[in-house]
């Protein structure tokens, strides 16, 4: 089992440019979330779902959407990089909330 | 919306001296899950406490939950340079699918 696999590892854009961060799990797991991390912040939930067509929002929602076609992958989507989006991205699955959380190597992503 | 807070948010011991992390919340908590994240790592789930009162031990680590679910603990005794990291504590909130986590303790370690 590969667990919880994010792309890219790292990527770099320029303000305005859209881009999709992606996540896959191969544990079957119905749940699944978004988090930032940034210095002093902790981890802040962006956005998750409890299954296949749900999704719904965390924390910090503005300017990333994501959708949830199958149960394997979810997606977050950046639709117009800013700055302030700078930071690193992890992907976390689970049975449930109530369940150890899977979390993928995550995504350092830079926004110029 | 609720929130649990985490404290100190930096620790600094000795190596072999003992270090504690709390997480407190406004709210009667459901549940508490605490994880542990090497620099440049990712988040690595350690253990949850459910009942109140709770202690959990894994070897030198002790996780307690409070009588009234309000707030947790994860004591290391006699810290090792493998023990360094961001200790983090997440909850699950009310009325929503949602997990939130605190704001973590970084913990480092003179050898």
């Amino acid at each position: 089992n590969a667990g919880v696999t994010q792309t890219p590892k790292f990527q770099v854009l320029k303000t305005g440019q859209s881009m999709t961060l992606q996540c896959a799990q191969d544990m079957n797991h119905e749940y699944m979330s978004w988090y930032r991390q940034d210095p002093g912040m902790g981890l802040r939930l962006i956005h998750y779902s409890v299954g296949a067509g749900i999704t719904d929002q965390g924390e910090v929602p503005n300017g990333y959407n994501v959708s949830r076609s199958t149960t394997e992958d979810f997606p977050l989507r950046l639709l117009s990089a800013a700055p302030s989006q700078t930071s690193v991205y992890f992907c976390a699955s689970s049975y449930s909330r109530a369940q150890p959380q899977h979390f993928g190597d995550g995504t350092r992503l830079s926004i110029l | 919306g609720q929130q649990v807070m985490q404290i100190p948010q930096y620790q600094h011991v000795q190596e072999g001296e003992d270090f504690t992390t709390y997480c407190n919340s406004s709210t009667t908590l459901s549940n508490i899950q605490w994880y542990k994240q090497r620099p440049g790592g990712h988040p690595v789930f350690l253990i949850q406490l459910v009942k109140s009162g709770e202690v959990k031990k894994q070897k030198r680590l002790t996780f307690q939950f409070g009588e009234a679910k309000k707030n947790s603990s994860l004591h290391i005794t006699a810290t090792q340079t493998t023990d360094v990291g961001t200790y983090f504590c997440a909850i699950a909130v009310q009325g929503a699918q949602k997990l939130v986590f605190g704001q973590g303790t970084r913990l480092t370690i003179n050898p």
